[in-house]
């Protein structure tokens, strides 16, 4: 059974950045595809993006493209996802999620348990 | 983007019931949707892929159906431990996007 283990809460300030890692049991990280989906309070799920090993490239969302690097290190089985230059609306509980398909699309079996990134001043 | 439009946006509803949530896509996506339930403080988790197909472990009350750009997810017989958000989510082009989500209440 495939277990997605996160990191812990973070705390920022604007203008900063955060990692958050995601390490995987169960199974091996190059035998997964993680993607990460955030939830800002009261807001509903979003798809941020994910690491395209193939290419060696982050695959993100419009709206976070030059601001999340998304990355593996299959020494370990751990997915990182760094997102940078903080702002108080990037307040969130962010996922780590394995997705099932093809070519980054699918759906989404095992997450991890969340992680809350909180950014204030 | 394809933007994905669930209805409604919260209900209410007694135990036993049966209850349905639509998930509309703003273009053709086949088959290509998933249902999610997500409870606050938990992780999300998938109740249906592929429009219809009940994921492993997850109670026969819940069924999905639909295709091209009409979806429902159907709860027949309503349980307490059933109070959570439910998400569609299509995968049939990039991005994947969400639906709003649709709060369900006893």
């Amino acid at each position: 059974q495939v277990h997605l283990v996160q990191s812990g809460t973070e705390v920022r300030r604007p203008g900063a950045s955060v990692k958050v890692s995601c390490k995987v049991a169960g199974t091996t990280l190059t035998a997964s595809s993680l993607h990460w989906v955030r939830q800002a309070p009261g807001k509903g799920l979003e798809w941020m993006g994910y690491f395209d090993p193939e290419d060696g490239e982050t695959i993100s969302a419009q709206r976070f493209q030059g601001r999340v690097s998304m990355t593996d290190d299959a020494s370990t089985d751990t997915a990182y996802m760094e997102l940078r230059s903080l702002r108080s609306d990037d307040t969130a509980v962010y996922y780590c999620a394995r997705i099932v398909g093809d070519l980054g699309l699918g759906h989404f079996d095992s997450w991890g348990q969340g992680t809350l990134v909180t950014v204030s001043s | 983007d394809i933007q994905m439009t669930q209805s409604p946006l919260s209900l209410s509803a007694s135990v036993g019931a049966r209850v349905t949530v639509t998930c509309q896509a703003s273009q053709d996506i086949t088959h290509y949707l998933n249902w999610y339930q997500h409870k606050p403080g938990l992780a999300p988790k998938l109740l249906i892929y592929d429009a219809s197909n009940l994921q492993t472990g997850v109670p026969s009350r819940f069924n999905g159906s639909g295709s091209g750009t009409d979806f429902t997810l159907t709860i027949s017989g309503l349980q307490p431990e059933d109070v959570a958000t439910y998400y569609c989510q299509q995968c049939d082009n990039h991005p994947v996007t969400f639906g709003q989500g649709t709060r369900l209440e006893i």
